[in-house]
């Protein structure tokens, strides 16, 4: 069955550190990829998108995601956080299959930056 | 300038009511989606439509009713809510629902949260 994992459930970090957030996903074919954000209290809202072209996609807020098809994966980075991005962060993967859209969510990172 | 909103965005009920909860967006997108959130589970995709009048099952769609006789209204119904369905619901809505292509990016409401006594 197509997935999406996130390896990290909780992530605790000082401000300025460094992030990575892992996401593999299970699938064989053409696919769009996605980073969303939920701030506490909040709707999720898109952080960026990989459709095709660079691997590498800059998203809002410092945020950058690389896609690397040959280990189906498309972590999130941020070179230093900071305190107000604390939230949790999905990534989502459209399996393009039949041509109809099949949106699969990860369950999920909470980060949460201390100052 | 509203996007999507949804209505309400905290309800309480109990067991075997019928709750009904709303979806409205502004952008005259084609496709529409139901998710929950939950706990460990992440998003799962309760129904989705195409267009007015075309709605199809996404991976949890048992226990609920979804109808669209206009573009801009997703109206999702819990028949007979169960506790198991107390969680917090979202809205989304894509320009297109077809492979590939930045049109089908999913924009999200703020979120219905949702608890069955």
């Amino acid at each position: 069955a197509q997935s999406v994992s996130q390896h990290n459930h909780h992530v605790i970090l000082s401000e300025a550190a460094s992030l990575e957030l892992g996401c593999n996903y299970s699938y064989g074919g053409t696919v769009n990829l996605f980073w969303y954000v939920q701030y506490p209290g909040q709707h999720l809202q898109l952080l960026l998108k990989y459709f095709s072209g660079d691997p590498l996609v800059k998203g809002i807020k410092g945020f950058e995601a690389e896609f690397i098809k040959s280990k189906f994966s498309f972590n999130l980075r941020k070179p230093s956080v900071q305190w107000s991005d604390t939230a949790e962060y999905f990534c989502a993967v459209n399996m393009n299959s039949g041509g109809y859209q099949k949106v699969t969510f990860g369950i999920g990172t909470k980060l949460q930056v201390i100052p | 300038d509203a996007g999507i909103t949804q209505s309400p965005r905290y309800k309480i009920t109990e067991t075997g009511r019928q709750v009904t909860l709303m979806c409205h967006q502004t952008w005259s997108h084609s496709y529409m989606f139901w998710y929950r959130q939950d706990l460990g589970h992440g998003l799962r995709l309760i129904y989705y439509s195409a267009a007015a009048d075309i709605t199809d099952k996404g991976e949890v769609p048992d226990g609920y009713v979804v109808s669209r006789s206009k573009t801009e209204n997703f109206p999702l119904t819990l028949e007979s809510a169960t506790r198991s369905q107390t969680s917090v619901y979202f809205c989304a809505s894509s320009e297109s629902g077809l492979a590939g292509g930045p049109r089908e990016t999913q924009y999200f409401g703020p979120g219905t949260r949702l608890l069955v006594l």
